[in-house]
C-alpha cells in the first residue's frame, strides 16, 4: 500500500462549490503539506502543518483552509472553487522542515 | 531569480549521453533536494546535499553544490529513455521553521 495517499484522484467541480482534498499517511511523519502545482509555474506550497496544532500558511493560501484532523490526515478545503483554482494538487510528508519529502500521487482537480 | 531556478527549462538528449542540469538561489541554504516527476505524478525524493558538503553521488546521479555561487548541478550519466521526467530542485533555507521551496523544474527528454 502507498505511504501516501490522495483522494479523489479526479475531481470535476462547479463555481462556487466547495470541495474537500483529503490526505492520508502511514510514514508516522509529524510534518505535512499541500502543495498545488500549475503547468510552468511548479510547486507552489499553500499550507503546512509541523504536528497536529501547528498549521501555517504557505506562498498561496487565499482560497484554501486545511484541517489536521490527526498526525495521519490532513485535509485542503476551497471554500468556494474558482476556475484558477484548476490544477494538480500534491500532499507530501516528512519528518524534519528541510528534510527529505514524500508525495502522494496528487489530484486533478477541475473547475467550471 | 527566484529561490531555486532550474535552467535549462527543457533538455532534449539521446540515450547514452549525459544530462546536466542547474539550480539557482538566493538566499543562505541549509540543504538542497533533487526531486524527479514522470508526468502528472507525485514527486520523488532523488539526493539531498547539505550546506558543507561540496558533491554527492547516487547510482547514476552525481550532484555538486557551491555555495559560493549559490548554485547546484544533477548530472544523470549514461541517460535511459525512463530518465524522461522533470526534475526539481528544492532548496531548505537557513532558517528554523521554514518549508522547502520548489524551483519551476527542468524537462528532460531522452529519446532512443
Amino acid at each position: 500500500d502507498a505511504d501516501v495517499t490522495q483522494t479523489p484522484r479526479n475531481r470535476i467541480t462547479k463555481t462556487g462549490k466547495r470541495i474537500m482534498l483529503e490526505c492520508s499517511q502511514t510514514k508516522g511523519h509529524d510534518r505535512m503539506y499541500w502543495y498545488r502545482q500549475d503547468p510552468g509555474l511548479g510547486l507552489r506550497l499553500i499550507y503546512y502543518s509541523f504536528d497536529v496544532k501547528d498549521i501555517n500558511k504557505g506562498e498561496i493560501s487565499d482560497g484554501y483552509s486545511v484541517s489536521r484532523q490527526a498526525q495521519a490526515k490532513f485535509s485542503l478545503s476551497l471554500e468556494s472553487a474558482i476556475p484558477n483554482q484548476t490544477a494538480l494538487y500534491f500532499c507530501a510528508t516528512g519528518t524534519g522542515a528541510q528534510e527529505t519529502q514524500y508525495f502522494g500521487p496528487g489530484t486533478r482537480l477541475l473547475v467550471l | 531569480s527566484q529561490q531555486g531556478e532550474e535552467d535549462p527549462q527543457a533538455l532534449s538528449i539521446q540515450e547514452g549521453e549525459n544530462a546536466t542540469m542547474n539550480c539557482s538561489y538566493k538566499t543562505s541554504i541549509n540543504n538542497l533536494q533533487w526531486y524527479r516527476q514522470n508526468s502528472g505524478r507525485g514527486l520523488v525524493h532523488l539526493i539531498l546535499i547539505r550546506s558543507n558538503e561540496r558533491e554527492k553521488h547516487s547510482g547514476r546521479l552525481r550532484v555538486t553544490l557551491d555555495t559560493s555561487k549559490k548554485s547546484s548541478s544533477l548530472l544523470i550519466t549514461a541517460s535511459r529513455a525512463a530518465d524522461t521526467a522533470s526534475y526539481f530542485c528544492a532548496t531548505a533555507l537557513n532558517q528554523a521553521g521554514t518549508a522547502l521551496i520548489f524551483g519551476k523544474g527542468t524537462t528532460l527528454s531522452v529519446s532512443s
